[in-house]
């Protein structure tokens, strides 16, 4: 058992470029969460996944960010067109079960915007 | 919704002294209950957790009760240490998805 592994852990890019950060979750582990935390706040949730299907993603911020599970495993990140206010860290977890359980946290992707 | 309200920080306290960080909640159902720690430059790690009313969850000398008469699960130690020096966060999970839902977080720093 490896955790719940980010990639990359840090990523500077320039306004209105895309990025896609990766998660790799706990092997066994059915669901898949995406969180956002900004410095001095704690994590806000954006969208989940049960195996391959995104059962909620109306938190997610806007229409320039989308998430993507394809095989029920890995999940990807996408943030179109970046803006400064998007400056955040990226939060990956996973957790095993119908009813969740414990969330097991990644240690976060780091994107800044200039 | 739900929404979870923790005690403001920054709190520093010396070795060996009493901790306490408050934490309440509003939630619909009957939640799950949590606390988070996040040590500098490390990720989130689950320090605690309690899921149903008068349950304690306890761990690393850290403790914190679910009280639901109260709406409030306070974190305590008894004797901290330099090394508990981290952001605590306050959290509880409901409904179909269970995501979770963080309180702001509040910096501990324990001097020696």
């Amino acid at each position: 058992d490896t955790g719940v592994s980010q990639d990359p852990r840090h990523k500077i890019t320039k306004r209105g470029q895309n990025v896609t950060f990766r998660c790799d979750p706990i092997s066994e582990h059915n669901r898949l969460y995406w969180y956002r935390q900004t410095l001095g706040q704690g994590p806000e949730f954006l969208t989940y996944f049960q195996n391959e299907a995104q059962l909620e993603k109306s938190r997610l911020l806007s229409d320039r960010f989308s998430a993507e599970r394809p095989k029920g495993s890995f999940s990807t990140l996408e943030i179109q067109r970046t803006e400064q206010g998007d400056s955040a860290m990226y939060l990956c977890a996973s957790s095993f079960g119908e009813s969740g359980n414990t969330i097991y946290f990644g240690e976060g992707s780091w994107l800044t915007v200039v | 919704g739900n929404s979870v309200t923790q005690m403001e920080g920054p709190v520093t306290l010396s070795e060996e002294a009493f901790l306490t960080i408050n934490c309440t909640y509003t939630a619909t159902g009957y939640p799950s209950l949590f606390w988070y720690v996040q040590y500098p430059g490390e990720g989130l790690q689950l320090l605690l957790k309690a899921t149903k009313a008068d349950d304690k969850g306890s761990n690393k000398g850290f403790e914190a009760t679910y009280r639901k008469e109260t709406t409030s699960f306070h974190l305590e130690k008894g004797s901290v240490q330099v090394s508990d020096s981290a952001v605590y966060f306050c959290a509880l999970s409901s409904g179909s998805a269970r995501q979770l839902t963080f309180g702001s977080g509040t910096q501990l720093t324990v001097l020696p």
